[in-house]
């Protein structure tokens, strides 16, 4: 069955670095997103995106967030200069598969990579 | 204030017991997603409703969908240890799709 990989697992930084965290969204699939969850609390959206451009945003994803979807199988999220409060789980998520209509209803997540800014 | 209300937040009980997790919004939604997710790891679909007043089943597990699709109910017949864990619903925005979270219910079933 098809899933949305993440890369890497954990990843662990200094305060002040870049760091891109990798996904491969289900194949086919139309929409991807980006979302955290800061140790112990919900889930949150920080942007979605759609026919290589973002079509919706939170206010946690400030200038220092970006996506970039390089060839047709990643999705990336880079934080430019990273905080001591970005540590959190990352999780992306695919949904809309061009073959069934590209019908979105139903979002499929990764694993997460763990992100550790210390 | 939380777009969607999950309630309880925790919920502990002795296995073989019943139970219902609420997911509660004044918002309306276009389609209503619950997921569980373990420790450390992606939030795993169980299941989506889209239609007002749809009831799905899962095994043990039945799912509804409010009529006026802004809440949504989860309801387990006869816990197992294995259903432990963190029960998320996530809500459609109707103007763009995007989904947001509720706060979650932990379950802990005990043997």
């Amino acid at each position: 069955e098809p899933e949305v990989t993440q890369t890497p697992s954990h990843q662990v930084t200094q305060m002040g670095q870049e760091v891109i965290l990798r996904c491969v969204p289900i194949s086919n699939h139309l929409y991807f997103y980006w979302y955290r969850q800061i140790l112990g609390q919900k889930v949150e959206f920080l942007v979605s995106f759609y026919n290589n451009e973002i079509s919706e945003k939170s206010e946690i994803f400030d200038d220092q967030f970006s996506v970039e979807r390089p060839d047709g199988s990643n999705f990336t999220l880079k934080i430019r200069s990273t905080k001591l409060e970005d540590s959190a789980m990352y999780f992306c998520a695919s949904s809309g598969n061009e073959l069934a209509g590209g019908v979105t209803d139903t979002q499929y997540f990764g694993p997460g990579t763990r992100l550790t800014v210390l | 204030t939380q777009l969607l209300e999950q309630s309880p937040q925790f919920l502990s009980i002795q296995e073989g017991e019943n139970l219902t997790v609420y997911c509660n919004s004044s918002s309306v939604f276009s389609s209503l997603q619950w997921y569980r997710q373990e420790p450390g790891e992606g939030p795993v679909l169980l299941v989506t409703v889209v239609t007002g007043g749809e009831v799905k089943k899962l095994k043990r597990l039945t799912f509804q969908f409010g009529d006026a699709r802004k809440d949504s109910s989860l309801h387990i017949t006869a816990a197992q240890p294995g259903d432990t864990g963190l029960y998320l619903c996530a809500g459609a925005l109707i103007s763009n799709n995007d989904m947001r979270f509720g706060a979650g219910t932990r379950l802990t079933v005990k043997p």
